[in-house]
């Protein structure tokens, strides 16, 4: 069984912080990285995208890389911003033919 | 250009019926994902559907199902539901195949509550 793990599991900080997080998957046969944005009430949102080891990805404030060979990605907030609050998924697509896999996401919380 | 669209958004079913859920994805798109999501648990993933084919299933039991129709909406059906089947269900488009690395087009979900 393919497994997605992320941490850590929920992060509380404060305005202007910038903050991190991982997300490990398998090394082999990899094909795809995704990332979401859930915030409360609303759909999952793509952030990323990534196919490419040592593929660096950037919106705003938010960016990602990405490291196929040891089988992790790192999601960065520089600056977080209240509206940053919300639960960030990664999932990992192995092979061509296969399903997306989710990790259970690292809630980020920020106070003002 | 309109979103993934869900229908029903909650839905409150007993033991033992069945249930349908309907998801139109984003004109354009081809490829329909069904999730399943309860507490703890990060997205399950049911099946995918794309061409009106069935590309891919997760590990659900068989009562779980889906289909797709020519113009790209699908719907998912449980039948005989038990309270485990409690859940938000997401349903996802994209314009691909999921894997080549295409990004998903989320709905709002369907809430489901099996009492």
């Amino acid at each position: 069984i393919l497994n997605v793990e992320q941490s850590p599991q929920s992060l509380h900080v404060q305005e202007g912080d910038s903050t991190n997080f991982t997300c490990s998957f398998p090394s082999s046969n990899f094909y795809a990285l995704h990332w979401y944005r859930w915030e409360t009430a609303k759909s999952p949102e793509a952030l990323f995208v990534m196919t490419l080891n040592g593929d660096e990805k950037k919106k705003g404030r938010i960016s990602a890389t990405l490291n196929t060979k040891e089988g992790y990605s790192y999601l960065y907030i520089k600056g977080s911003q209240p509206e940053d609050s919300a639960t960030y998924l990664c999932a990992f697509a192995g092979g061509s033919q296969g399903n997306l896999i989710f990790g259970k996401g690292t809630k980020l919380s920020v106070k003002p | 250009k309109a979103g993934v669209t869900q229908t029903p958004r909650y839905l409150i079913k007993t033991r033992g019926q069945q249930v349908t859920l309907s998801c139109s994805p984003i004109s354009g798109h081809r490829s329909v994902s069904w999730y399943q999501q309860t507490p703890g648990q990060g997205l399950q993933f049911l099946f995918e559907y794309f061409s009106e084919t069935q590309r891919n299933k997760g590990n659900f039991p068989g009562r779980f199902s889906g289909r797709q129709f020519s113009n790209s909406r699908s719907e998912m059906n449980v039948s005989t539901l038990e309270l485990g089947d409690s859940a938000l269900y997401l349903c996802a488009s994209s314009l691909a195949r999921v894997s080549p690395g295409y990004e998903q087009y989320f709905g709002p979900g369907t809430r489901l509550t099996v009492t």
